[in-house]
């Protein structure tokens, strides 16, 4: 099972960027991509993007082109999710999950522990 | 709003079957496999069922999924009181080009 240990809880004021990170074993950093997913106080969850290395550039829900960097860092084995001009519905758990598009499995397999970002004036 | 369906809660005895169903569309469980997830809010996820069907390592046999057409479901044998979370279904969308979540059913042990 895959070790995902995700940065802590932010707060952040309306237009600005909160930026979150996800550190993952070096084997499992270099074999899986990695996913994005949030999930809004009393909502389901709602992916957001995500990159495999194999393809190396990533993949954006079209819901947040333009506000949604995904960047990888191989020397600390971290992926950062950054988004822009946040607004109070963007308030949510962020998680990191290892994606896997695979033939015998695709979706997200394991899961860090989640990031609260709280976006308030 | 979920793309997926599924029932907002569930619940059974000790010892009892339930089962959680998961509705979606040919876009996306009617093309790709079914994943199954246990959530206790403010942990990780857990990856119950992948593949539709398949348990990954350490996965109870108690636990088990189906799929038919555009639905799956969860069925878990043998209630314990720490089967007591939520559980949500997920599924590839081709459109989107990533996964598709259900709401999420919180499952109560009585």
């Amino acid at each position: 099972q895959a070790q995902l240990v995700q940065s802590g809880a932010a707060v952040e004021k309306p237009g600005s960027s909160v930026k979150v990170s996800c550190k993952a074993s070096g084997d499992t950093f270099m074999k899986h991509g990695i996913a994005w997913v949030r999930q809004a106080p009393g909502e389901g969850f709602e992916w957001m993007g995500g990159i495999i290395p194999i393809l190396g550039t990533p993949n954006y829900a079209q819901k947040f082109q333009g506000r949604l960097t995904i960047t990888r860092d191989e020397a600390s084995s971290t992926t950062f999710m950054e988004l822009t001009s946040l607004r109070s519905d963007d308030t949510a758990v962020y998680f990191c999950g290892t994606l896997r598009v695979e033939v015998d499995i695709i979706g997200v397999e394991d899961w860090g522990q989640g990031t609260l970002v709280t976006v308030s004036s | 709003q979920s793309i997926l369906t599924q029932p907002p809660s569930a619940s059974g005895a000790p010892g009892q079957r339930v089962t959680i169903s998961c509705s979606g569309s040919s876009s996306d469980i009617g093309r790709s496999t079914v994943n199954w997830y246990q959530h206790l809010p403010g942990s990780a996820p857990k990856l119950l069922i992948y593949s539709n069907m398949q348990r990954p390592s350490g996965v109870p046999d108690r636990f088990s999924g189906s799929k038919s057409g555009t639905s799956a479901s969860l069925a878990i044998n043998g209630l314990q009181s720490d089967d007591e979370a939520h559980y949500f279904c997920a599924a590839w969308d081709v459109r989107l080009n990533g996964p598709v979540f259900g709401g999420g059913t919180k499952l109560t042990v009585l």
